[in-house]
């Protein structure tokens, strides 16, 4: 079936260095894949996304590029801040109404 | 755009209580609708979703149901609740052929003591 495997965290890092978040996906055909950001004690906000292979969904300074040969998703930023601190899901949607989440990597930034 | 709003915001039930949590949608019709359940540290669990009023699908068999008596409203239950209910419950929805992604609402903290 259909899943998802993203790195383990945590992950902390010094601000203004670089990120990287693994995120590889099991499915057949062709998926949307996500990228889903939590704050502490909120609920999760989309942060990109990517409908088709090659595509690179980007916001906030965040990248991920849809590898379908690999059949990853990965998270980069290049200089990150205080304020990325929290936990990234990264998640599919193929067919029907099912959407699949990773478990989550928490990221903490310090000054 | 869309928007889920949920309440409570948090909830500290006893063993064996009752429980009643209400997702509402504004800014769409005929969403989608989701329930999961987020335990501390762990990632989340589909526990049911709905396509319209009156279908609910339970993804995970628990002592946990679902109902959608309006298109906007989602309402998750439970007759008894146990500890291990307790965690972090979030609402989402999706307008299929509107949008590919969902989007959710703040959640509700349930600690069950």
């Amino acid at each position: 079936g259909d899943s998802v495997t993203q790195m383990e965290g945590p992950v902390t890092l010094s601000e203004e260095a670089f990120l990287t978040i693994n995120c590889t996906y099991t499915a057949t055909g062709y998926p949307s894949l996500f990228w889903y950001v939590q704050y502490p004690g909120e609920g999760l906000q989309l942060l990109l996304k990517a409908t088709k292979a090659d595509d690179k969904g980007s916001n906030k300074g965040f990248e991920a590029t849809y590898r379908k040969e690999t059949t990853s998703f990965h998270l980069e930023k290049g200089s990150v801040q205080v304020s990325d601190s929290a936990v990234y899901f990264c998640a599919l949607q193929h067919t029907g109404n099912q959407f699949y989440f990773g478990t989550g990597t928490s990221l903490t930034v310090i000054p | 755009s869309q928007t889920i709003h949920q309440w409570p915001a948090t909830l500290v039930q006893p063993v064996g209580s009752p429980l009643s949590l209400e997702c509402t949608v504004e800014g769409t019709s005929n969403p989608n609708l989701y329930w999961y359940r987020q335990a501390a540290g762990r990632g989340l669990q589909l526990l049911f979703y709905s396509v319209g009023i009156g279908q609910i699908s339970s993804e995970v068999p628990q002592n946990l149901s679902a109902s959608r008596p309006q298109d906007r409203q989602f309402i998750l239950s439970s007759k008894k609740l146990l500890l291990s209910d307790s965690g972090f419950y979030l609402c989402a929805g999706l307008t299929p052929g509107r949008t590919y992604e969902q989007y959710f609402g703040p959640g509700t903290r349930l600690t069950v003591t």
